[in-house]
C-alpha cells in the first residue's frame, strides 16, 4: 500500500519569505499523481498544485512550485513570497494512475508571520 | 457554479444515535467520494461511488457505516449506532472523469460530527 509522509508537523516563516514543505511517498508504481492541498481554519480542502509522475518538469502555479524527485520519492512545495493569507494545514497526496483515491500525509502547519 | 455542498456542517449526536451527512457533488459530476478526517490527522478515504453503485468501499468500517448515491439526489453517509470514536469532519469530494483518467477531485467543506 502506498504511504505519504510529511515530516515536519508545523513550519514558520515571515512575510514575503519562501518556505519549503517536505513530503516522502512510498510507492511500486512507475505511474501516478501527486498533489498538494491547502487547508485553511475554514477547513474547506483547496487544490494548490499536482504533478503527473511521467513528467520530468516540475510543476508551477504562480508563487507555489513543486521540487519533483521521482527516484528519491520526494516531493516538496515551495512557497515563494508568502502571504499572511498562505497560513493553513497543508497537505501531500498520492493517487494511483488508474486510482480513485488519494492517500493523505499527516500535514504541515503553516503559520505566516507579519 | 456552485462547488460541492455538504449539509449539515455540525452535527453533534448523542451515543447509540444515527448521524446521516448529505453531500451534493459538483454539477455534472456523477462521481463522489467520501473521506474522513480524525483531529490532528490527515484525511483517511472512506468509499468511492457512481450514481447507485458502490465502487471502492475499501475504507469504509465493516459495521455501522454505509453509503449511497441514488439516482436522483445527494450522496448520504450513514453511521448507526454512533460512538465517540465516530467524532470527525468528514469530506466529500467529486469528480467528473472516470477511473481511466485522473480525475480532480474537488472538496465539500466537510461535515464535523460530534458525538457526547
Amino acid at each position: 500500500a502506498q504511504t505519504v509522509t510529511q515530516s515536519q508537523p508545523e513550519m514558520s516563516v515571515q512575510e514575503a519569505e519562501t518556505v519549503t514543505l517536505s513530503c516522502t511517498y512510498d510507492t511500486s508504481e512507475s505511474n501516478y499523481y501527486l498533489f498538494w492541498y491547502k487547508q485553511p481554519p475554514s477547513r474547506q480542502m483547496i487544490l494548490v498544485i499536482r504533478q503527473e509522475a511521467y513528467k520530468q518538469q516540475n510543476a508551477t502555479e504562480n508563487r507555489f512550485s513543486v521540487n519533483f524527485q521521482k527516484a528519491a520519492k520526494s516531493f516538496s512545495l515551495k512557497i515563494s513570497d508568502s502571504q499572511l493569507g498562505d497560513t493553513a494545514m497543508y497537505f501531500c497526496a498520492f493517487m494511483e494512475e488508474y486510482g480513485n483515491k488519494l492517500v493523505f500525509g499527516a500535514g504541515t502547519i503553516l503559520r505566516v508571520k507579519s | 457554479n456552485a462547488g460541492v455542498m455538504q449539509n449539515p456542517r455540525h452535527l453533534v449526536r448523542r451515543r447509540g444515535q444515527e448521524a446521516r451527512l448529505r453531500c451534493s457533488p459538483m454539477k455534472g459530476h456523477s462521481h463522489v467520494y467520501w473521506y474522513r478526517q480524525l483531529p490532528e490527522e490527515g484525511l483517511k478515504f472512506m468509499v468511492y461511488l457512481q450514481k447507485e453503485n458502490i465502487i471502492d468501499e475499501s475504507g469504509m468500517p465493516k459495521e455501522r457505516f454505509s453509503a449511497e448515491f441514488p439516482k436522483e439526489g445527494p450522496s448520504i453517509l450513514r453511521i448507526q449506532q454512533v460512538v465517540r470514536g465516530d467524532s470527525a469532519a468528514y469530506f466529500c469530494a467529486s469528480s467528473d472523469l472516470g477511473q481511466k483518467v485522473v480525475h480532480e477531485q474537488y472538496f465539500g467543506p466537510g461535515t464535523r460530527l460530534t458525538v457526547t
